[in-house]
């Protein structure tokens, strides 16, 4: 069974450009979760996904930062602007009960 | 309000040490999970341990052992014998309505 993948694994890109960062749960969670760690800093609660609804986008921290999952599959997270404190891992998780399922993250530096 | 402290930034051992992480939370809920994770130097996070808040029976797998306080609000990770591979940042998680994480014990064993 595949895991949660993530794509891109890296990116690197200026202050004020727009980057989409895409998310593949696996087959069958409907519960998909974006979370984001800033160097040292706790792994952050973004937001969380049931089937295509968000269920809780408490930890979005601003309008800049914009989520979908069309259909209820795939999610993609997209940063426009980004800024510089944007940088960091963002990992996507899906869940099926109490197991999360984490995906290898994307590391995303804003120069 | 729900909260993970993992007050250890780092903690540098020499193999065959044991060395105990610690994890302190805070919840109003009377029932929530508590999780460690393990996030080698490839980035992925690893799942070790879910326990509930009504089982407060320490748990031992190998050399990990996980030792669940409630009166201390406490779920503290022991290492027995440590080892190179074990280098690893360790976070510990709270579900209650979402999942949150602590900031992270960065360990490093040394040869």
């Amino acid at each position: 069974e595949a895991g949660v993948t993530q794509f891109p694994s890296h990116s690197v890109i200026e202050k004020g450009q727009t980057v989409t960062l895409r998310c593949d749960p696996i087959s069958g969670h409907d519960n998909l979760y974006w979370y984001r760690r800033v160097m040292g800093k706790e792994i952050k609660f973004l937001l969380h996904f049931v089937k295509e609804s968000k269920q809780d986008e408490s930890g979005m921290p601003n309008n800049r930062f914009l989520a979908e999952r069309t259909g209820g599959t795939y999610s993609t997270l997209k940063v426009q602007p980004a800024e510089l404190e944007d940088s960091g891992v963002y990992f996507c998780a899906s869940s099926l009960g109490l197991v999360f399922y984490f995906g290898p993250g994307t590391r995303l530096t804003v120069t | 309000a729900q909260k993970v402290t993992q007050a250890q930034t780092e903690i540098s051992v020499v193999e065959k040490e044991d060395v105990t992480l610690d994890c302190v939370y805070e919840t109003r809920d009377t029932t929530y999970y508590l999780f460690w994770y393990k996030q080698p130097p490839s980035g992925e996070l690893v799942f070790l341990i879910r326990r509930n808040s009504f089982d407060e029976q320490n748990e031992i797998s190998g050399r990990y052992s996980w030792n669940f306080q409630k009166s201390t609000s406490s779920f503290n990770f022991t290492i027995t014998a440590s080892q190179v591979v074990d280098s690893a940042v360790y976070f510990c998680a709270l579900l209650t309505d979402k999942l949150i994480f602590g900031t992270g014990t960065r360990l490093q064993v040394f040869p």
